[in-house]
């Protein structure tokens, strides 16, 4: 089955730029109508949407993020990736990439994160 | 934003008891909701899409209601592996948002 896994560097320093990468294995992340997604998590706190990508290279970001944002697909490989620059300690947090499949019903589309990767650490300090 | 807001954040229930938490909206968004369950150290899990949707592989025990503001997600009969904390999400408009978490707790 499709499963998802993040991968990158646990510890960035402050002012530079955390970059993540999700693999997709067990199909194609240019199989269906899919956006693939990250969503972060600090410690002991709740989800934030990051942003998204189709396989075309069509991205939606959080506002709250987007000047720092930059979430890339390279199809070839199966992995999209996850760039956000000029972190500070408020960044660390839990990484997951995640699916965003949509759900046709009443000519409109239900989204929803149906596979989740287990997350990786990712840690903003000097 | 979308602000959603989860009632009560955490509650303390016994194996058997029936549950439901509450999930609200700041604006109306139709049946654009979904409910996940985390457990600690691990990634949620998606439990409903679309307000009531049962995703495959989810105990029927859990069940989920609502339209516009107001959803419930409601757990008939609490069994042990059910206690973790859950998270209502918006699909309605970008940027997705969730609302802050319902932490399950063993009496």
């Amino acid at each position: 089955q499709v499963q998802l896994q993040e991968s990158g560097p646990g510890l960035v320093k402050p002012s530079q730029t955390l970059s993540l990468t999700c693999t997709v294995s067990g199909g194609s992340i240019s199989s269906a109508s899919y956006y693939w997604t990250w969503i972060r998590q600090p410690a002991g706190k709740g989800l934030e949407w990051i942003g998204r990508v189709y396989t075309s290279g069509s991205t939606n970001y959080n506002p709250s993020l987007k000047s720092r944002v930059t979430i890339s697909v390279d199809t070839s490989k199966n992995q999209f990736s996850l760039k956000l620059s000029s972190v500070t300690a408020a960044d660390t947090a839990v990484y997951y990439c995640a699916r965003d499949r949509p759900l046709t019903g009443d000519s409109t589309l239900y989204w929803y994160f149906d596979l989740w990767g287990r997350g990786t650490l990712v840690t903003v300090s000097s | 934003d979308i602000q959603m807001t989860q009632s009560p954040s955490s509650l303390s229930a016994s194996v058997g008891d029936r549950v439901a938490i509450s999930c609200r909206a700041s604006q109306s968004i139709s049946g654009y909701l979904n409910w996940y369950q985390q457990k600690p150290g691990k990634a949620p899990k998606l439990l409903i899409y679309a307000a009531s949707g049962l995703q495959s592989g989810v105990p029927s025990r859990f069940s989920g209601s609502g339209s516009g503001t107001d959803f419930t997600l409601t757990i008939s009969s609490l069994q042990p592996e059910d206690f973790a904390t859950y998270y209502c999400q918006q699909s309605y408009s970008t940027p997705w948002t969730f609302g802050q978490g319902t932490k399950v707790e063993i009496k």
